[in-house]
């Protein structure tokens, strides 16, 4: 069955800095999503990729979906205090009825 | 426009009883889906369903889990005869259509058993 991998699993940042998180697909996915999970709190939805290569902005967030359909990328400039929580991808093949969701990446920010 | 609610938010079970997780989905939702999420670790996939039938279970622990969504009323995740290792936060997700579309996660059912 197909396969969601996120790396890295912690992400330990200080205030102001960039960092990027990972995930890669086992099969070639019809879409892709993100979600963010505050700690205590439930996913909420914050993208969808849907076209080869596409990237998409929402503020300081940047979303990007590889030239195959299998990867995809979120990266955050200038981490700040509300960035805290853990970050999903979760992927969509034609195939199959359900997302299947990376273990997360679970950021904290050093102010 | 009222989110997805789920119901209980904290529920404690002992061994051996029973447990009923409740989710009503977003009004005009009709795909429901029930994830699991223990401490620290990602979401598993359970169970989708439609109005009245059962789409895909196959994340579903063969014994002691039920689901159903019947036509009228909230999804139910039944846990039948629960152990502690079914100690987890269950979510409930719905959407507007099917197959891989957006889904709104309700608040979650933090699941205890003693």
């Amino acid at each position: 069955g197909q396969q969601v991998m996120q790396i890295p699993q912690y992400q330990h940042v200080q205030e102001g800095e960039d960092f990027t998180t990972y995930c890669n697909s086992s099969t070639t996915l019809s879409n892709i999503q993100w979600y963010k999970q505050r700690p205590g709190g439930h996913p909420v939805f914050l993208i969808q990729l849907v076209k080869s290569g596409e990237v998409k902005k929402q503020k300081r967030l940047t979303f990007q979906f590889g030239e195959a359909k299998k990867n995809s990328s979120l990266h955050i400039t200038a981490t700040q205090t509300t960035d805290v929580g853990t970050y999903f991808c979760a992927g969509h093949s034609s195939n199959d009825y359900k997302l299947s969701f990376g273990a997360g990446t679970t950021v904290t920010v050093r102010a | 426009n009222a989110g997805v609610m789920q119901n209980p938010r904290h529920l404690v079970r002992r061994r051996g009883q029973e447990a009923r997780l409740r989710c009503s989905p977003m009004k005009g939702h009709s795909h429901v889906y029930w994830y699991r999420q223990l401490p620290e670790e990602g979401l598993k996939f359970m169970v989708y369903l439609q109005k009245e039938n059962i789409i895909d279970e196959s994340g579903m622990p063969k014994e002691r889990f039920s689901a159903e969504f019947p036509k009228e009323g909230p999804s139910i995740l039944r846990i039948q005869q629960v152990v502690r290792g079914d100690s987890a936060a269950y979510f409930c997700a719905s959407s507007l259509g099917g197959a891989g579309g957006e889904q709104y996660f309700g608040p979650g059912t933090r699941l205890t058993v003693t």
